[in-house]
């Protein structure tokens, strides 16, 4: 069975820090991976979906990469902004399986400070 | 072009009713899903529509259940409600079925239930 895993929990940082948040997933036959951001209360809002074929993608501060041999991605954001304050989800979408269900880790809430 | 909606945005239901949700997705797509977020268990996939019929199924007792119409609306209900549905249930759209496509997600529904 699939699970994802995202640590830590939690991180606080002061603005304009550069940081990382780690997702990994025990079963490496993903058909892609794709990062959320979610607000207090609020649904999800799409940052980055990279195919399994693909190492990274780019937007604006953001990065994320993918290592599908070692069941791992990163969300990489430049400069952070108190306004990048949210909890940030990866999920995975499964081979094998028809349609488009996700499998969510449950999260990383970053806290930005000014 | 709108967005995924979501209504009800809050609901406050008593154990033992019935409550049914509504999403219309995003112009042009067929493909709905829905998933329910709680605080213990984060996100968790409920079931996937597309054309009308229910296409893929996460592991959730048969209280929970759904529909699309024809115009790719969805509906999903909730019988005999428990203490432990009180969570907020998210829908997402997507073109198709193709698992490459990227997923948008609504505002979401909270439901209470005392």
């Amino acid at each position: 069975k699939q699970e994802v895993t995202q640590i830590p929990a939690a991180l606080s940082v002061p603005e304009g820090e550069n940081l990382v948040l780690n997702c990994s997933f025990t079963d490496s036959a993903i058909y892609n991976l794709q990062w959320f951001r979610q607000d207090p209360g609020k649904g999800l809002t799409s940052l980055l979906l990279i195919q399994s074929s693909q190492r990274e993608q780019t937007s604006g501060r953001l990065n994320a990469s993918l290592d599908k041999s070692s069941g791992r991605s990163t969300l990489y954001i430049a400069a952070s902004q108190p306004g990048d304050s949210a909890t940030y989800l990866c999920a995975v979408r499964l081979t094998g399986q028809a349609g488009t269900a996700l499998i969510f880790g449950k999260g990383t809430t970053l806290s930005v400070s000014s | 072009k709108a967005g995924v909606t979501q209504t009800p945005r809050y609901l406050i239901k008593t154990r033992g009713q019935q409550v049914t949700l509504s999403c219309s997705p995003i112009s042009g797509h067929r493909s709905v899903s829905w998933y329910q977020q709680t605080p213990g268990q984060g996100l968790q996939f409920l079931f996937e529509y597309f054309s009308e019929t229910q296409r893929n199924k996460g592991n959730f007792p048969g209280r929970f259940s759904g529909r699309q119409f024809s115009n790719s609306r969805s509906e999903m209900n909730v019988s005999t409600l428990e203490l432990g549905d009180s969570a907020l249930y998210l829908c997402a759209s997507s073109l198709s079925l193709d698992r490459a496509r990227e997923q948008y997600f609504g505002p979401g529904t909270r439901l209470t239930v005392t």
